[in-house]
């Protein structure tokens, strides 16, 4: 079946350097996609979001990139922060599902001092 | 601020109980979702509403129901909890078709012994 998945389960970079998430999902009919960031103990919170006429949008620190030719998503978070240490989850929306969301299994971002 | 909270932070039941999870948001949105989530498994749909008194089943119903009497609460019930129903459950809302962004609660940890 049609699944959002994430290259990595973890991902360990150093205080100030530029982090990377990556999502590939399968569903050539999705048209909307969506980052959040869970903190331990908290429900998931929302980043930044892109719909599928678009390729970038950047947001406070942080941009996402759709490359629709090869169904990937990725996360750049800019200067990584120790409070930017959190699970973070894509989802995508597929067309004509009404306002359901598909999840990914999430990436566990660690940022070393 | 779109607030979603949940009655409960952590829930010990035992087996075959009755139980209750309660989720209530502040900004008049229509749609309202249960979801539970388990290490590995990302985030599974349970249940979700699009209106009052409306409701269609996610992707595990299996064990669950769910009441939506007033725009703001959705309640999602476990009839006879059961040991593999322990997880954390997570509410959420959004005002689709407005907008796909899903807001979550803080989410409740729920142990079933």
């Amino acid at each position: 079946g049609e699944s959002v998945g994430l290259h990595l389960p973890t991902l360990s970079v150093q205080e100030g350097d530029n982090s990377i998430i990556n999502c590939a999902y399968s569903n050539s009919a999705s048209d909307y996609f969506i980052w959040y960031k869970q903190e331990s103990g908290k429900g998931p919170q929302f980043i930044i979001d892109i719909r599928s006429n678009m390729d970038k949008r950047q947001g406070q620190r942080v941009t996402v990139l759709l490359n629709k030719t090869v169904k990937h998503l990725s996360l750049q978070i800019a200067a990584t922060q120790p409070g930017d240490s959190a699970v973070y989850f894509c989802a995508e929306r597929e067309d004509n599902q009404g306002g359901k969301l598909i999840f990914g299994q999430g990436t566990e971002l660690s940022v070393k001092p | 601020d779109v607030k979603v909270t949940q009655s409960s932070r952590y829930l010990v039941k035992r087996t075959g109980e009755k139980v209750f999870l309660e989720c209530v948001q502040d900004m008049d949105h229509e749609n309202m979702f249960w979801y539970r989530q388990d290490p590995g498994l990302g985030l599974r749909l349970i249940y979700f509403s699009y209106d009052v008194k409306m409701k269609e089943k996610g992707d595990i119903p299996e064990g669950y129901s769910v009441s939506r009497e007033k725009k703001e609460r959705f309640s999602l019930i476990l009839e006879s909890a059961s040991t593999n129903q322990t997880s954390m459950y997570l509410c959420a809302s959004s005002l689709f078709p407005s907008s796909y962004e899903q807001y979550f609660g803080p989410g409740t940890r729920l142990t079933v012994t």
